[in-house]
């Protein structure tokens, strides 16, 4: 089945640096791929929609200075959180949809741990 | 996006059937159910799909009444392994844009 990857998969950085998070799809193209961000004992919570060629959507409530969203290609969808701190400290989840079904590829998700 | 709501969490013991039960009374026509399975530290996985009656596949089951207002997905005979958060989902059909909105999830523990 289709394969979406993320790199890294776990990263711990210094408050106020920035961090970016690589969302690839390994065997399909993927126009719009969509960011999610998950607490320890909640549920995803959908932060933005990365759309290919074009500016991303952001959710009501999230910072669209602070996560910086490129969608280069087909194939890649990079999230930055800028001047990260430790409330940014979280499980982030990217997603793509399939081209031949109502399903959604998740990737494995990123460990960010912000000291 | 139609809302969804599950049980918050469910025990079952190995060998059991688990039956879980999803409400979302504001279905939408082009809407598909669609349920996924999380372990800790993971993303989400897809389990089954559906848009009305029964789908079965190699892991589970779901049943869709004809109002389309709740579904059931069924894991037969389960395993320690199966102990996972589950989500049901509702999304557009046509013109799907793929944006899923996730619920609470149901958390399954399944007891030797």
């Amino acid at each position: 089945g289709a394969v979406v990857s993320q790199h890294p998969s776990r990263v711990i950085c210094k408050s106020g640096t920035s961090v970016k998070i690589e969302c690839r799809s390994l065997d399909f193209q993927a126009t719009t791929m969509f960011w999610y961000r998950q607490f320890p004992k909640q549920s995803l919570m959908l932060m933005a929609t990365s759309n290919e060629g074009s500016k991303a959507t952001y959710e009501q409530g999230v910072e669209k200075d602070k996560f910086l969203i490129n969608h280069a290609s087909l194939t890649l969808s990079t999230l930055t959180v800028t001047s990260a701190h430790p409330e940014d400290s979280s499980f982030y989840i990217c997603s793509a949809p399939s081209l031949v079904s109502h399903e959604q590829y998740f990737g494995p998700g990123t460990r960010l741990t912000v000291t | 996006l139609a809302k969804t709501t599950q049980p918050i969490s469910m025990d079952s013991y190995e060998g059991q059937e688990v039956n879980i039960t999803c409400s979302h009374n504001n279905i939408a026509t082009n809407d598909y159910i669609t349920w996924y399975q999380q372990f800790p530290s993971q993303g989400p996985r897809f389990i089954i799909q559906g848009y009305k009656t029964k789908v079965t596949n190699e892991v589970a089951s779901l049943f869709i009444p004809a109002d389309r207002k709740s579904s059931t997905l069924s894991l037969p005979r389960v395993s320690l392994s199966d102990t996972a958060v589950y989500y049901c989902l509702v999304a557009l059909g046509s013109g799907n844009t793929g944006k899923l909105i996730f619920g609470q999830g149901t958390t399954l523990q399944v007891k030797p």
